[in-house]
């Protein structure tokens, strides 16, 4: 039971480069969601879904796409790197009303 | 719109003395609170949770918290710290239907010293 875990852990990327970053659960779950760290900033929400083929909107979604098209899947994208998208990147999955498990995290650098 | 405040971004303290790390928060509505630990270069681990019942909380690691509506306040405590327990913490809420979403606080970090 590997729990939650993202893919890749580093990624270096240049301005207007594009990437997907993988988050992928063993747990059942239904929800899924990936947040961003900055320092000071504690953890703000990107997007989530509710449940496989829902995605929705969080409180930072300008610049990134996400898809869920397995259960156990959440891909979070970008398509045109900017350097304010250099962050901590977290993926977490829940099951209804319940806590949150995180996966490790993927630190992300646009130069 | 819910909203979470972390008053201390750092607090030291000395090994074997005790802590309370400040969490308010802020809803219309009714709250499940949550304290998240992260140790560095990690993601994020539960220590406790309110869902509903008892205001005190246990959690891992010999922590606790309680819940005060009246004050809207989470605060995290601990009797007596070890040097394993210097991380960052963070304090998150979420409502009732509301998707399971959190608003996280901005974090405190706990350094302990010798």
């Amino acid at each position: 039971n590997a729990g939650v875990t993202q893919t890749p852990k580093f990624r270096v990327l240049k301005t207007g480069q594009s990437m997907t970053l993988l988050c992928a659960q063993d747990m059942n779950h239904e929800y899924m969601y990936w947040y961003r760290q900055d320092p000071g900033m504690g953890l703000r929400l990107i997007h989530y879904s509710v449940g496989e083929g829902t995605t929705a909107k969080g409180e930072v979604p300008d610049g990134y796409n996400v898809s869920r098209l397995k259960k156990q899947n959440f891909l979070l994208g970008l398509e045109s790197a900017a350097p304010s998208q250099t962050s901590v990147y977290f993926c977490a999955s829940s099951n209804f009303e319940y806590e949150q498990y995180f996966g490790p995290g993927t630190r992300l650098t646009v130069t | 719109a819910q909203s979470v405040t972390q008053l201390d971004s750092q607090v030291p303290v000395f090994e074997e003395a005790p802590v309370e790390l400040r969490c308010n928060y802020s809803s219309s509505v009714s709250v499940y609170l949550f304290w998240y630990v992260q140790y560095p270069n990690q993601g994020l681990q539960l220590l406790l949770k309110y869902l509903s019942g008892s205001t005190l909380v246990k959690g891992i690691n010999g922590f606790e918290a309680e819940f005060n509506k009246s004050q809207t306040s989470f605060h995290l405590r601990k009797p007596s710290v070890h040097i394993s327990d210097t991380a960052e913490y963070f304090c998150a809420v979420s409502y009732t239907g509301g998707g399971n979403k959190l608003t996280f606080g901005t974090g405190t970090q706990l350094k302990v010293e010798l």
